[in-house]
Order: C-alpha cells, then sequence, then structure tokens
C-alpha cells in the first residue's frame, strides 16, 4: 500500500491559514489524495480529494504538487472548531478501503 | 437527514458474551465497513460490503462477523468477545468510489 507521511502536530492561531502537509512519494498513478479530519469524540468527516489538480470545496482546498508526490490541506481561516486530526490517505479508483495513518493534530488558538 | 446510525453508543460487557452492534445508513450506498480505533493504532478497518451478500476481511478481522442482508444494515458480531476488543468502532458507508461517511461510534468494553 502507498504511505503518506504527515506532521505528528501543528498549531495554529485563528482565523489565520492553515497549511497541512502531506507527503506520499510511491503514490500510483490511480490513486486517488483524500483528506479526512477526526473532531474529539467524533467519526472521521470527509473534509476533500483530488487526483492531480487542485481542488476547492467549501470546506477547505487540496494543492497538489505537479508530481503528486506531495499535497497539502489549506484551511482558509482556522476557527476553533478546526480543530481536530487530519489524515491524508491515498485510495485508489477501486472501492479500497480507507488505510488511516497517524494523522496531524491540529491545535487552534484563540 | 442523511446519516449513519450506530447502537448502542456504549456498551460494557464481560468475556464470553455474545454481542451485535448494529450499523445503518439511509443513503441507499452499496460499500459499507467496520472500523476499530485504539490508541497509537489509529483507525483499523476489520470488515467490509461492496453490496448486498457481499463481505470481505480487512485488516484485523479475528473474532468478528459481520452479516449484509439488507442494503441499508450492516451489523457487527462478536460471537465471543475478549478484553483485548475494547475499543472505539466505527461504522462506515459510500457510494463506489466516493466519500465515506462515518456513523458516531460505539464504545466498546469488555471486562
Amino acid at each position: 500500500d502507498a504511505k503518506t507521511t504527515q506532521p505528528n502536530s501543528m498549531e495554529s492561531n485563528e482565523e489565520e491559514p492553515v497549511h497541512l502537509p502531506c507527503n506520499h512519494s510511491t503514490i500510483s498513478g490511480t490513486d486517488y489524495i483524500h483528506w479526512y479530519r477526526q473532531l474529539p469524540s467524533q467519526g472521521p468527516e470527509y473534509v476533500i480529494h483530488g487526483l492531480t489538480s487542485n481542488v476547492n470545496n467549501r470546506m477547505a482546498s487540496l494543492a497538489i504538487a505537479e508530481d503528486r508526490k506531495s499535497s497539502t490541506l489549506i484551511l482558509h481561516r482556522a476557527t476553533l472548531r478546526d480543530a481536530a486530526v487530519y489524515y491524508c490517505i491515498l485510495r485508489d479508483t477501486g472501492n479500497t478501503p480507507l488505510v488511516f495513518g497517524k494523522g496531524t493534530r491540529l491545535s487552534v488558538i484563540a | 437527514e442523511a446519516q449513519v446510525t450506530q447502537n448502542p453508543r456504549y456498551l460494557i460487557t464481560v468475556t464470553g458474551k455474545k454481542l451485535t452492534v448494529t450499523c445503518s445508513q439511509n443513503m441507499n450506498h452499496e460499500y459499507m465497513s467496520w472500523y476499530r480505533q485504539d490508541p497509537g493504532l489509529g483507525l483499523r478497518q476489520i470488515y467490509y460490503s461492496m453490496n448486498v451478500e457481499v463481505t470481505d476481511k480487512g485488516d484485523v478481522p479475528e473474532g468478528y462477523k459481520v452479516s449484509r442482508k439488507e442494503k441499508r444494515n450492516f451489523p457487527l458480531i462478536l460471537e465471543s468477545p475478549s478484553p483485548n476488543q475494547t475499543s472505539l468502532y466505527f461504522c462506515a458507508s459510500s457510494r463506489r468510489y466516493n466519500e465515506q461517511f462515518f456513523g458516531p461510534g460505539t464504545r466498546l468494553t469488555v471486562l
């Protein structure tokens, strides 16, 4: 399975942008890059996913490097409610399981 | 409201006493799965189902059973629970290739 590498933790000030990095140097051509987050005492929640082009939705933006060996999840204005563990996951085009790593624990400071 | 529900949300039981954790989704999703989450180990998949009557093992299936008789339900069965199955369990569902929706979790303690 292709693996991802994320920092264990990051900290951000409220209302500042946050850039959460993810390295996936062994990504294959059919792997999509998915991001999920898990708020305290809740189940994981889908954030965004992409293949090659940058993606935007109401929650976040996903910037994918041209060689696809890394990506960055961008929260444009962090709020206290964004404090969570963020998981970067590679998943191919089949309905394969999500393989969760340790993720990045994001703390947001008021 | 589109959702995945799990019952019970909390359960304390004793070793060897059979139990079932139910999972139901109202989104007509084909794909459903069960995960367990343990400190330091993250989320690991137990079983998954691509559609009715189709189930397959995930990474940690030992000690668990599942069934998929109807599209909306995917119960997790522990025939003879042991203390090492004490964990936080999540059910999830999705349309094929799309994002997964997770339930609120079931915290199980086996004494």
